[in-house]
């Protein structure tokens, strides 16, 4: 079966600080990787999406960035921290191939200070 | 216009009684829907999904799909306190590639 995993699952980081946040996919290959923001109360908004390693497509333009090393992980980063990127970061795959599902980790809860 | 619309809610309901939960989406060419529950904290989690017109049931749980008025809901039957949580609407449009399109949710409380 598939796993999907997200780690911190909670982090406070000062303002100008940088990011790092992983997920990594078990149990499939070549899987469809998203992220997604959702701050206290509001809806999810996606931030970047990849359908293959190196692929990268950026939904909002801001200070984040993604990566996708190899095929079954994904990164999101950001050199210098803003107040408004406090929020529960959430990273989703979908099998592709004509499948739409998406599965979400566990979740980061970002704080920044 | 939103491009897929739920009311914030909260929408009450007594243990026991039937909840309904509606959504309603803009792009009439939209392919693939999906209801996913989220507890407070917690990431969202897929609990039904529905391609073609009509009820799709799941235990104590009934999607409706009607494309031509491009609205899809969500029937909790024989609600539970533990059913109490926020309810997304996601929609896989017509363009777009691999992406999905989430409502806001619907807050749904059970009372005991």
């Amino acid at each position: 079966s598939q796993t999907i995993h997200q780690w911190p699952a909670t982090l406070v980081q000062p303002v100008g600080s940088p990011l790092s946040l992983e997920c990594t996919v078990e149990g499939t290959s070549n899987p469809n990787l998203y992220w997604y923001r959702q701050a206290a109360g509001r809806g999810l908004q996606l931030l970047f999406y990849s359908v293959g390693i190196g692929q990268i497509s950026s939904e909002v333009p801001q200070n984040l960035s993604a990566s996708r090393p190899q095929d079954r992980q994904f990164i999101l980063s950001s050199k210098k921290l803003l107040l408004s990127d406090s929020g529960f970061y959430l990273c989703a795959w979908n099998p592709g191939t004509g499948q739409y599902e998406q599965y979400f980790g566990p979740g980061t809860r970002l704080t920044v200070t | 216009q939103k491009e897929v619309e739920q009311n914030s809610g909260p929408l009450s309901v007594p243990e026991g009684a039937i909840a309904s939960l509606n959504c309603t989406y803009s792009d009439r060419g939209s392919q693939s829907f999906f209801w996913y529950r989220q507890y407070s904290g917690k990431s969202p989690e897929l609990i039904m999904s529905i391609y073609s017109n009509g009820d799709k049931e799941d235990g104590r749980f009934t999607a409706q799909l009607n494309k031509a008025s491009q609205y899809v809901s969500l029937l909790i039957r024989d609600s539970q306190p533990s059913d109490s949580a926020t309810y997304l609407c996601a929609v896989k449009g017509r363009t777009g590639g691999f992406k999905t399109i989430f409502g806001a949710g619907t807050r749904l409380f059970v009372k005991a």
